[in-house]
């Protein structure tokens, strides 16, 4: 069954440095997301990106963060300079259906610890 | 905006017990919803979801239904089973222009044998 992966499984970086979360969809998705999830609790929309643009982003998604789809595979999420409140789970997430109906497929997370 | 409020957790509940996990939104437009479910250190998985008012979803003998009047959409079973420990997060998507799936706070389950 197709799936989405996400690399590295646990990051630990110090506090202003540049990290860089990858994702591989699944292959005939169109819609991409990611999400975090701090301490296991409340999971926060971050960005859409459809057709090469982002869609939408939250008030998380601030000039720090950026997102990216390279190759038409990997979808990446790139934090410039990380804070300590950086430190949460991160979720990539595809949909093949049209927005809003769709499912999400979600990935196992990215667990970013900023020290 | 988009919101979406669901009961606190953690629910504690012995096997075949009934469940309901209250779920109300507030949207501009006319949300889908959905039901995803966590399980200990994995992704969310949907669950069952709903695109249109008074349809009803349900998959694995979790239901929840539509309903615009309430702005709702609960979630039950009729006979929790161990296997169903998780975490539950009610979630709407709505097209305003871009697009994004908005989650609720998530409700812990856990059920007793």
């Amino acid at each position: 069954e197709p799936e989405v992966t996400q690399t590295p499984s646990h990051q630990v970086t110090q506090m202003g440095q540049e990290v860089i979360l990858r994702c591989v969809p699944i292959s005939n998705h169109l819609y991409f997301y990611w999400y975090r999830q701090i301490l296991g609790q409340k999971v926060e929309f971050l960005v859409s990106f459809y057709n090469n643009e982002i869609s939408e982003k939250s008030e998380i998604f601030d000039d720090q963060f950026s997102v990216e789809r390279p190759d038409g595979s990997n979808f990446t999420l790139k934090i410039r300079s990380t804070k300590l409140e950086d430190s949460a789970m991160y979720f990539c997430a595809s949909s093949g259906e049209v927005a809003p109906t769709g499912e999400l497929f979600f990935g196992e997370g990215s667990r970013l610890t900023v020290l | 905006g988009n919101s979406v409020t669901q009961m606190e957790g953690p629910v504690t509940l012995s096997e075949e017990a009934f469940l309901t996990i209250n779920c109300t939104y507030t949207a501009t437009g006319y949300p889908s919803l959905f039901w995803y479910v966590q399980y200990p250190g994995e992704g969310l998985q949907l669950l069952l979801k709903a695109t249109k008012a008074d349809d009803k979803g349900s998959n694995k003998g979790f239901e929840a239904t539509y309903r615009k009047e309430t702005t709702s959409f609960h979630l039950e079973k009729g006979s929790v089973q161990v296997s169903d420990s998780a975490v539950y997060f009610c979630a709407l998507s709505v097209n305003t222009g871009g697009f994004k799936t908005i989650f609720g706070a998530g409700t812990r389950l856990f059920v007793k044998a």
